[in-house]
């Protein structure tokens, strides 16, 4: 299987702040990466697909970058809506996997 | 716009079978380019990749729970449904439905969940 490390699994940050989240895959995985935002007691939803693509309806603040082995997710300037979890996850190679996640809060 | 409820008993007793199903409305489960999942999130920690079908029935199980898992599509419902046999504690977890877009591979469309405990 293909392992997914978040980096960092904790964040602190406040309204304003541009931060990025890290995911490292342990074999290549071409752009088949995705990102999630999870919300406390919701559902995932999907950010960012093919590594770099915005989901339709996802603000512009949200960006990924990265091919093969690592990839970040930037949020510009963060909003009180964005405190939440987030998720790569991989379809290069099944099975499916995804990271662990990182918990993204107010500081 | 696809919406999916996922609906199950709650709780069920340990060695025994969970059965869940989920229901797509928005959407035919039998659309060329569909495919249907579970993921699964127990308390506090992250997601899991169950199995998914596709459109046309094919299947893809998770290798560590392919022993236990069946999934099947019921198109006259609309619906999917998750079979988890022998299941023990470690199968408590939120369950997901989830579109998987055969477009980019992802997936775009999530229930809410149903939570499952495994309890005597």
């Amino acid at each position: 299987d293909i392992q997914l490390t978040q980096s960092p699994s904790f964040l602190s940050a406040s309204v304003g702040d541009r931060v990025t989240i890290t995911c490292r895959a342990s074999r290549g995985v071409a752009s088949y990466l995705a990102w999630y935002q999870q919300r406390p007691g919701k559902a995932p939803e999907l950010l960012i697909y093919a590594a770099s693509t915005l989901q339709s309806g996802v603000p512009s603040r949200f960006s990924g970058s990265g091919s093969g082995t690592e990839f970040t997710l930037t949020i510009s300037s963060l909003q009180p809506e964005d405190f939440a979890s987030y998720y790569c996850q991989q379809t290069n190679t099944y099975p499916i996997t995804f990271g662990q996640g990182t918990r993204l809060e107010i500081k | 716009q696809v919406q999916l409820q996922e609906s199950g008993p709650g709780l069920v007793k340990p060695s025994e079978t969970l059965s869940l199903t989920c229901t797509v409305s928005g959407g035919s489960v039998s659309s060329s380019g569909n495919y249907w999942s579970w993921i699964r999130q127990p308390p506090g920690k992250g997601l899991e990749w169950i199995a998914y079908i596709s459109y046309n029935g094919g299947t893809s199980y998770s290798p560590s729970l392919k022993s236990r898992v069946t999934m099947s599509v019921d198109t006259s419902k609309n619906q999917v449904s998750l079979n988890l046999n022998s299941v023990t504690a470690e199968d408590t977890a939120l369950y997901y439905c989830a579109r998987y877009s055969g477009h980019h591979w992802t997936f775009d469309y999530w229930g809410q969940g149903t939570p499952v405990t495994v309890s005597a």
